[in-house]
């Protein structure tokens, strides 16, 4: 069965960059998409862009366009999210998910336990 | 940029049945899909491609869309239903995703 495993919490402090990773197991990581979400503090999903890994072809959400990175390495089945700044409004969950439009029609279907992000000086 | 619009809340008693909505100028040519977060939880898949329901997820989770609005109904809703509820979709280029900003539903 497929997992999205992310890695753990980060504390960090405003203007420290963060790189953070979402590991796929099985082998259809390169034949499906990783998208990266954020939820602020009670509230909603934010779908900020999504990877395919297979060739690194990323596509971002206008905002977040410019503000993170999203890059994979499919050697090692891994997408990752990457901040060069960090403020403090970038506190949140960030799940990663799989998606493919052959599977569920581009729902997504499998996705990771979240790693939560704390900015604060 | 493309929004799709929930109403913050639905409340129902158990057996009743719930109809959450999501509207968007680009639901006439794209797909909705639902999801079901739990607190605590990461999202699930309760509803792709309009109407169809993933394997796992109960009868009583139907979708249906027309127009520009989108319905997720729960027939004979549960105590365990309870949880926030995500539309999703893609603006009219295929690319860009949005969620909704979600529909807290309570069964009680």
């Amino acid at each position: 069965e497929v997992q999205l495993v992310q890695s753990g919490a980060e504390v960090k402090e405003p203007g420290e960059s963060l790189k953070i990773s979402c590991k796929g197991s099985g082998d259809s990581f390169t034949n499906d998409w990783i998208a990266w979400v954020r939820q602020m503090p009670g509230k909603g999903l934010e779908w900020m862009g999504t990877i395919f890994p297979g060739d690194s072809d990323a596509r971002y959400s206008p905002s977040f366009q410019g503000q993170v990175t999203i890059s994979a390495d499919k050697s090692i089945t891994t997408a990752y999210l990457q901040w060069i700044s960090l403020k403090a409004s970038d506190t949140a969950m960030y799940f990663c998910a799989r998606h493919s439009p052959l599977r569920y029609g581009d729902a997504f279907d499998i996705w990771g336990h979240g790693t939560m992000v704390t900015v604060s000086s | 940029s493309y929004e799709l619009t929930q109403p913050p809340s639905v409340s129902v008693s158990p057996g009743q049945t719930a109809r959450i909505t999501c509207s968007g100028d680009a639901l006439p040519q794209k797909y909705a899909y639902w999801y079901r977060q739990k607190s605590g939880q990461a999202p699930v898949v309760v509803i792709y491609e309009d109407s169809k329901r993933p394997s796992g997820i109960p009868e009583r989770f139907s979708g249906s869309s027309s127009g520009t609005m989108a319905t997720l109904t729960i027939s004979g809703a549960q105590v365990e239903d309870e949880a926030d509820y995500y539309c999703s979709s893609t603006d009219t280029s295929g690319y860009l995703w949005v969620f909704g900003g979600g529909t807290k539903l309570t069964v009680l």
